[in-house]
């Protein structure tokens, strides 16, 4: 069965300063991967995915992630935090058309001015 | 762009009373799923339908059904509601083509009381 681990419950940055959100996911195929984020009472907005290709994908605000095989990880990534960027990110794996994704826990964003 | 559309919005409901939620996927898209979120949990996948027909299932409670119907929106009903379901509902849409990620509705928030 999918899994997905998000083994940051809450992380702090400096506005300006770089950002990993890490993400780890245990699938028997290649994955589909999805990067979200959710702003509180809101709904997902989908900031990037992952299906093949190059491993390094670009997403909307400035995000980008990059899927590791040989670690089964697939981390978010941006250079310079924004205030706006506060919110609760999750990493999600999908299969095909119709199934569920598996979201993992969330990983909670705080920006410090 | 169009998004997916739920109604309600917010929804107060009494112990035991019933409650139908409504969603209206991306137009061309054909698959529905349909999420609950507890305070502070990651997205728990409920069912889906592809063409009007259920593809997967999750952990829908027996007193929950849903259905799609021809124009492809999708409702869920829930009976005899108890005080835990109350949650944030998130209905998503995939489309015909491509790589299948699912975009998120604003969600209603149920509350039980």
């Amino acid at each position: 069965a999918q899994s997905v681990t998000q083994p940051d419950i809450h992380i702090t940055v400096s506005e300006g300063a770089s950002l990993e959100l890490r993400c780890n996911y245990s699938y028997g195929a290649t994955p589909y991967l999805f990067w979200y984020v959710q702003s509180p009472g809101q709904g997902l907005q989908l900031l990037l995915k992952y299906f093949s290709g190059d491993t390094l994908v670009q997403g909307i605000k400035g995000f980008e992630a990059e899927f590791k095989r040989s670690q089964s990880s697939f981390n978010l990534r941006k250079p310079s935090v924004h205030w706006s960027d506060a919110a609760e990110y999750f990493c999600a794996v999908g299969a095909v058309r119709g199934q569920n994704f598996v979201f993992g826990p969330g990983t909670r964003l705080s920006v410090l001015p | 762009a169009a998004g997916v559309i739920q109604s309600p919005r917010h929804l107060i409901k009494e112990k035991r009373e019933t409650a139908t939620l409504k969603c209206y996927p991306i137009p061309r898209h054909d698959t529905v799923y349909w999420y609950q979120q507890g305070p502070g949990q990651d997205p728990q996948f409920l069912i889906s339908f592809y063409e009007k027909m259920q593809s997967d299932k999750g952990s829908i409670p027996d007193r929950f059904s849903a259905q799609q119907f021809s124009d492809y929106h999708s409702e869920l009903n829930m009976s005899s509601l108890e005080l835990g379901d109350s949650a944030l509902y998130f209905c998503a849409s995939s489309g015909r083509q491509g790589t299948y990620e699912q975009y998120f509705g604003p969600g209603t928030r149920l509350t039980v009381t």
